[in-house]
């Protein structure tokens, strides 16, 4: 079955820094691609949809200069947290599928856990 | 190794039938777990949430058993209507639901009129 890995699995940085998350589908290629973050028991938030080659659509309420999002290709999307905060950690999980707009089956990555110092 | 499972990737009920979702896990840390609903082209939707001192919890026309003893949960919707034909995901997570989680593949449920 298909499979989407992202790294690093848990990254720990100081408050401030940037973080990069990469998402990747090891055997299909990845048209669109989803960013979600996770809160405790609570619903995923989607962040961001990703088409390849095209700017990420990023939903209401979320800093698109704060979380940057590239596609640049079929295989790989990445994550990036910049000027990181506390408040930022959290786990970040993205979703990948072979359908424009995600129409079709979507394969879930590992989750990247986030902590912010 | 597939920690949840959905062994069933399509299912076809019709519509006012009982729809029964079913997701297998191996990890025995696990103690909190959610289904999530996706329609084409959108993101999946938070639906129902069990946590293992449970065994049952229902909201509406949901209702999600967990097994524990045989690390099984099902997402059971009587009615079933049309609108509910979408993408279910069955996902897993431990230390309350604190840790991050882990999906299934997801199982198509379509609802015939």
């Amino acid at each position: 079955g298909a499979v989407v890995s992202q790294h690093p699995s848990w990254v720990i940085c100081k408050s401030g820094t940037s973080v990069k998350i990469e998402c990747r589908s090891l055997d299909f290629q990845a048209t669109t691609m989803f960013w979600y973050r996770q809160f405790p028991k609570q619903s995923l938030m989607l962040m961001a949809t990703s088409n390849e080659g095209s700017k990420a659509t990023y939903e209401q309420g979320v800093e698109k200069d704060k979380f940057l999002i590239n596609h640049a290709s079929l295989t790989l999307s990445t994550l990036t947290v910049t000027s990181a905060h506390p408040e930022d950690s959290s786990f970040y999980i993205c979703s990948a599928s072979w359908a424009v707009g995600g129409t079709g089956e979507l394969f879930f990555g590992e989750g990247s856990r986030l902590t912010v110092l | 190794d597939q920690q949840v499972k959905q062994n069933s990737p399509s299912l076809s009920v019709q519509e006012g039938r009982i729809s029964i979702l079913n997701c297998d896990y191996t990890n025995s840390m696990f103690d909190y777990f959610l289904w999530y609903k996706k329609y084409p082209a959108e993101g999946p939707t938070f639906l129902i949430s069990i946590s293992s001192i449970k065994d049952k919890n229902e909201d509406g026309r949901f209702t999600v058993f967990l097994n524990k003893s045989a690390k099984h949960l099902s997402l059971h919707i009587v009615p079933s209507q049309p609108g509910d034909s979408a993408v279910y995901f069955c996902a897993a997570s431990s230390q309350g639901g604190s840790e991050k989680l882990v999906f299934g593949k997801g199982t198509k449920l379509t609802v015939n009129p």
